[in-house]
């Protein structure tokens, strides 16, 4: 079975900082790998993926996201924080290939400070 | 339109009470996924539909919980006999190809059971 797992539940950064918020996978197939935003109240907004090609991938916002097999791994990296970058940030990576369900990790809260 | 619609946005409901969640995907996206997510933000998968054949239902606790898409309708998922645990929000994705293009969420519907 798939599975997501990211590493710290709250992130803190300063605005003009780097984000570094960390996701690793487990999956026996290629995985399709996303990244989503959720902001207070609001549904998910996707920033990125990662389905095949480049293992770099970019997304809006400026964040952009590495796609490394050998470790297991889809990192999400924005070189400087924005006080409009705080919301939640969920890791998903695709069931059954290109027509299955998200798997879904808990989800990291990024707060930005001034 | 271009974005997925979900109806209404909070609704509260007695224990016991019957809860019926609607949801217009965006036009031409023949996958529709239901997901609930509870206070802790962890999303959990409910069913999954292909045009209004059920895709995917491993989710779905059968006893309570139905799902239907109909053509020409809204997608709509209906809970008998809500309990205090339902109280989360649902959300309802779309995608025309969920692989490669990644899936759009509706902002969901908020219900509160009391």
């Amino acid at each position: 079975a798939q599975s997501v797992t990211q590493l710290g539940s709250h992130v803190s950064v300063s605005e003009g900082a780097l984000v570094l918020l960390r996701c690793n996978y487990s999956s026996s197939v290629p995985p399709y790998l996303f990244w989503y935003v959720q902001y207070p109240n609001q549904g998910l907004q996707l920033l990125l993926k990662y389905t095949t090609g480049a293992t770099l991938v970019k997304g809006i916002n400026g964040f952009e996201a590495e796609f490394k097999k050998s470790e297991t791994s889809f990192h999400l990296t924005k070189p400087s924080a924005h006080m409009s970058d705080a919301a939640e940030y969920f890791c998903a990576v695709s069931d059954r290939g290109s027509q299955g369900n998200l798997i879904f990790g808990k989800g990291t809260k990024l707060s930005v400070k001034p | 339109g271009e974005e997925v619609a979900q109806t209404p946005k909070h609704l509260v409901r007695g224990e016991g009470q019957k809860a019926k969640l609607y949801c217009a995907p965006i036009k031409g996206h023949s996958y529709v996924f239901w997901y609930q997510q509870v206070l802790k933000n962890e999303f959990k998968f409910l069913i999954s539909f292909q045009n209004e054949n059920v895709f995917d239902e491993t989710g779905m606790p059968k006893e309570r919980f139905s799902a239907k898409c109909l053509p020409n309708s809204p997608c709509s998922l209906e809970i008998q006999a809500t309990k205090l645990e339902d109280s989360a929000v649902y959300f309802c994705a779309s995608s025309q190809f969920p692989g490669t293009y990644g899936y759009t969420f509706g902002s969901g519907t908020r219900l509160t059971v009391v």
